[in-house]
């Protein structure tokens, strides 16, 4: 079955410094998502990466802060910028089918194993 | 996007069924029921769909009444390994549509 890695898979960082996360599927996906899980929390959307087009980012959550590249159909990073301690938590990525097969019947998503970022 | 209510946590011992019931009172005609599993420190991972009645897979069931105002996910004797958060989804079928995540359930089973 195929494959959601992320890298790095936690770090801790100073305040002010940014962090780059990565999700890389071994096959090609049409969406990619980006979650954000606080400690003890459930999750919550950050944005949708489409390749080719700009990213859809979810009430609360800005370009400048949380800048996504989504440069091929495997691939995408998100950037945690201006780090303070409340952006301390788990970074998840998803894709919306594997291998480019969807399953019909209602969305499913399959879960890269989380960045934890810890900020000082 | 339907919002789901369930309960915060749920305790269990090792092989006993466990049933946790999901609300979701506007529910639209085109979302199917969708239910995840998450361990500490993993991603959700994806355990059983539906649209209406029951559907049954290797890890769990999923019974749906005629209104679909509800579901219920049956976990069958439950053990040790069984101890996580499952959250409830209401899921647009069409495809890339985004999955709104409420509190979910957490499930302690003890030996």
């Amino acid at each position: 079955s195929a494959v959601i890695s992320q890298k790095p898979s936690r770090d801790i960082c100073q305040r002010g410094t940014s962090l780059t996360i990565q999700c890389q599927v071994d096959s090609q996906v049409t969406m990619m998502f980006w979650y954000r899980q606080q400690p003890g929390q459930s999750l919550t959307l950050i944005a949708t990466a489409n390749q080719g087009s700009e990213a859809t980012y979810e009430s609360g959550f800005v370009i400048d802060k949380f800048p996504i590249s989504r440069p091929n159909l495997t691939f995408s990073t998100l950037t945690v910028s201006n780090l303070s301690p409340e952006d301390s938590s788990i970074y998840l990525c998803s894709v919306d089918s594997l291998g480019g097969q969807r399953t019909s019947g209602g969305e499913t998503q399959y879960f890269g194993p989380g960045t934890r970022l810890l900020v000082l | 996007l339907a919002k789901t209510t369930q309960p915060i946590s749920m305790d269990s011992y090792e092989g006993q069924e466990v049933n946790i019931t999901c609300s979701h009172n506007n529910i639209a005609t085109n979302d199917y029921i969708t239910w995840y599993q998450q361990f500490p420190s993993q991603g959700p991972r994806f355990i059983i769909q539906g649209y209406k009645t029951k559907v049954t897979n290797e890890v769990a069931s999923l019974f749906i009444p005629a209104d679909r105002k509800s579901s219920t996910l049956s976990l069958p004797r439950v053990s040790l390994s069984d101890t996580a958060v499952y959250y409830c989804l209401v899921a647009l079928s069409g495809g890339y549509n985004k999955l709104i995540f409420g509190a979910g359930t957490r499930l302690a089973v003890h030996p």
